[in-house]
């Protein structure tokens, strides 16, 4: 079955870009739209956005100015750029398979916690 | 944005408990609305999609129902693996997709 892995520092220093990887195995990543998603340290989840394997994209407008999301079909991966950041995003991120409405986000990573601090 | 509210908040409950949590969207969703257990250090795990659809694999004691804003769902006969935090998810309109704040399931 389809498999996610989340990959990329854990420390990053404020102002800085964070930058993650999230790689499928198990299919292709040549169908779908793949998400990250991230979560503060005791709370809740937060969308960012998602890509689909064509790089069309849609990101969340809280976040829109300063994400990047990006795929490489020849390697099955794609990834999160966040530029300028700052200790509130500090989080979990995951990264998930989004099939189209009305199927929820499945399967999920085990999730990356990336702390910004300097 | 479409807010997604879930209550209560908490909840603690004992092993063979029928226990239900709400979510209400701030306008209609449809059918559009997702389910999801997360457990202490894990992913999410989705539970129900479609408001009502039971995801496979999963025992049947999970439900869910609802349309438009109001949504529930159900865990007829708690068991130890269910404590957990459980949040709804609206997939109708983006972006963006948003969740609920979460609502924590605990051992009474």
């Amino acid at each position: 079955q389809v498999q996610l892995q989340e990959s990329g520092p854990g420390l990053v220093k404020p102002s800085e870009t964070l930058s993650l990887t999230c790689t499928v195995s198990g299919g292709s990543i040549s169908s779908y739209h793949w998400s990250w998603i991230r979560q503060p340290p005791g709370k809740g989840l937060e969308w960012i956005g998602y890509i689909y394997y064509n790089g069309s994209t849609n990101y969340n407008p809280s976040l829109k100015s300063r994400v990047t999301i990006s795929v490489d079909t020849s390697k099955n991966q794609f990834s999160l750029k966040l530029s300028s950041v700052t200790a509130a995003d500090t989080a979990v991120y995951y990264c998930a398979r989004v099939p189209p409405p009305p199927v929820g986000f499945d399967p999920w990573g085990q999730g990356t916690l990336v702390t910004v601090s300097s | 944005d479409i807010q997604m509210t879930q209550s209560p908040s908490s909840l603690s409950a004992s092993v063979g408990d029928r226990v239900t949590i709400t979510c209400r969207a701030s306008q209609s969703i449809s059918s559009y609305l997702n389910w999801y257990q997360q457990k202490p250090g894990k992913a999410p795990k989705l539970l129900i999609f479609a408001a009502s659809r039971l995801r496979s694999g999963l025992p049947s004691r999970f439900s869910g129902s609802g349309s438009g804003m109001d949504f529930t769902l159900t865990i007829s006969s708690l068991q130890p693996e269910d404590f957990a935090t459980y949040y709804c998810q609206q997939t109708h309109s983006i972006p963006p997709y948003t969740f609920g704040p979460g609502t924590k399931l605990e051992i009474k």
